[in-house]
């Protein structure tokens, strides 16, 4: 089983629809999750921290299943300025601070 | 907003020389990092470094590369005799605490070997 795993999409949707992604990841002794988002050939950016309990940041909203090392990220209202690479991220170990990326999810979002 | 920075923001050298990656932290922040991005691929963990010392190193991290902070505010990368397969882009972070933190990214260095 990969690290982190995510469908690559891409993920093809008109202005104002809403999209998921989902992200597995295989170390059930990881803590902390993030959604960061990377434009073309540029850094990361944090999206958002994701919590157990599952936490909204205007249109997004993250949630965390551990009994099922499930991730997922909802956008709703899509915006053309949406259109990125989504990063799943896991810190595989809090000792350290190391993060595994997911490959990431294409999202296109067209007029 | 405090931020990450790092340069050069493009190096280009030839295979066999030796390079300096380098980065300035968020002042606050005490736990730094080098991650690489080879073009087309997935960004991959490189080492973590707290205290003056490396927390862990990946598999890629092997001993042609090295990482220093030789003052209050650098944080470099070295390698010390560049393969053509080190052609990626270097991204430096770094962040305040551990768990649960999110690391702030810088905009990357895009290493080309000739």
């Amino acid at each position: 089983r990969k690290e982190v795993e995510q469908d690559p999409g891409p993920f093809n949707v008109p202005e104002g629809a809403t999209v998921a992604f989902n992200c597995t990841y295989s170390n059930s002794a990881s803590q902390s999750f993030f959604w960061y988002r990377q434009d073309c050939r540029k850094e990361p950016k944090l999206l958002m921290s994701v919590y157990s309990s599952g936490n909204e940041d205007g249109r997004f909203t993250a949630q965390l299943n551990r009994a099922s090392q499930y991730i997922s990220l909802l956008i709703r209202d899509s915006k053309l300025s949406d259109s990125a690479t989504y990063l799943c991220v896991v810190m595989w170990s809090s000792n350290t601070g190391k993060l595994i990326f997911g490959q990431g999810t294409t999202l296109q979002v067209k007029p | 907003e405090p931020e990450v920075t790092q340069t050069p923001s493009h190096q280009v050298t030839q295979m066999g020389q030796e390079v300096i990656l380098r980065c300035v932290p968020i002042s606050n922040h005490l736990y730094f990092y080098w991650y690489r991005q080879i073009l087309g691929q997935k960004v991959e963990f490189l080492v973590s470094f707290y205290n003056n010392e490396i927390s862990e190193k990946s598999e890629i991290f092997d001993d042609q590369f090295s990482v220093e902070r030789p003052d209050g505010s650098n944080f470099t990368l070295k390698i010390r005799s560049t393969k053509l397969e080190d052609s990626a882009m270097y991204f430096c972070a770094s962040s305040e605490y551990l768990s649960l933190q999110p690391q702030h990214f810088g905009d990357g260095t895009r290493l080309s070997i000739l």
